[in-house]
């Protein structure tokens, strides 16, 4: 089955620092991948999405992501986090038309 | 257009009770998606609709879960005799018929059963 993995469900961070949430899927085939975020209480947002094409892939906020298919990853990056960043961020894939989600890691970002 | 619009916010309802969830999705989008999303975890798939054909529900959904989108448009989604479990946040999504496109997602109704 396919599936997401998210490693860390908390990463602390200082304001102005490098951002970096893990993702993993498992799939024979490579599937469509998107990173959302979250804010309490509210739905999910997306940040950024990978289908085909470019393997690094800009999305909203700064943030970016590259898809490495010898690696199964799909990293989420941000090169200064604002505390602003401060949220909940899920790595979802997409086959056959069900979207699947990780666990979810939680960004928390020190001044 | 204002996104997808999920009613109500906030429902806390006593056990046993039934309640019943509406969504509204992105007008032009064939497709609808109910999530449960529990404390610390992601979404987890309930079902999925197709203009107003269900085409996939999770084993999650039992049989006091029942979903429904009469006439492909906004969707409902109806639990009978709830129970403390059930407690949760209950997202609702859609997208458009071109595959693998990205889910919008509405604010969610937070579902408290005391």
């Amino acid at each position: 089955a396919q599936s997401v993995t998210q490693l860390g469900s908390h990463v602390s961070v200082s304001e102005g620092a490098l951002v970096l949430l893990r993702c993993n899927y498992s799939s024979s085939v490579p599937p469509y991948l998107f990173w959302y975020v979250q804010y309490p209480n509210q739905g999910l947002q997306l940040l950024l999405k990978y289908t085909t094409g470019a393997t690094l892939v800009k999305g909203i906020n700064g943030f970016e992501a590259e898809f490495k298919k010898s690696e199964t990853s799909f990293h989420l990056t941000k090169p200064s986090a604002h505390m602003s960043d401060a949220a909940e961020y899920f790595c979802a894939g997409n086959n056959f038309n069900k979207f699947y989600f990780g666990s979810g890691t939680k960004l928390n970002v020190k001044p | 257009d204002t996104g997808v619009s999920q009613n109500p916010r906030h429902k806390i309802t006593k056990r046993g009770q039934n309640v019943t969830f509406r969504c509204d999705p992105i007008s032009e989008h064939n497709r609808l998606y109910w999530y449960r999303q529990t404390l610390g975890q992601g979404p987890e798939f309930l079902t999925y609709f197709q203009n107003e054909a269900q085409l996939e529900k999770s084993r999650l959904l039992s049989d006091r879960f029942s979903a429904e989108r009469p006439k492909g448009s906004f969707s409902t989604l109806e639990i009978q005799r709830t129970e403390q479990g059930d407690s949760a946040m209950y997202l609702c999504a859609s997208s458009p018929r071109t595959e693998n496109t990205e889910a919008f997602f509405g604010q969610g109704t937070r579902l408290t059963v005391v």
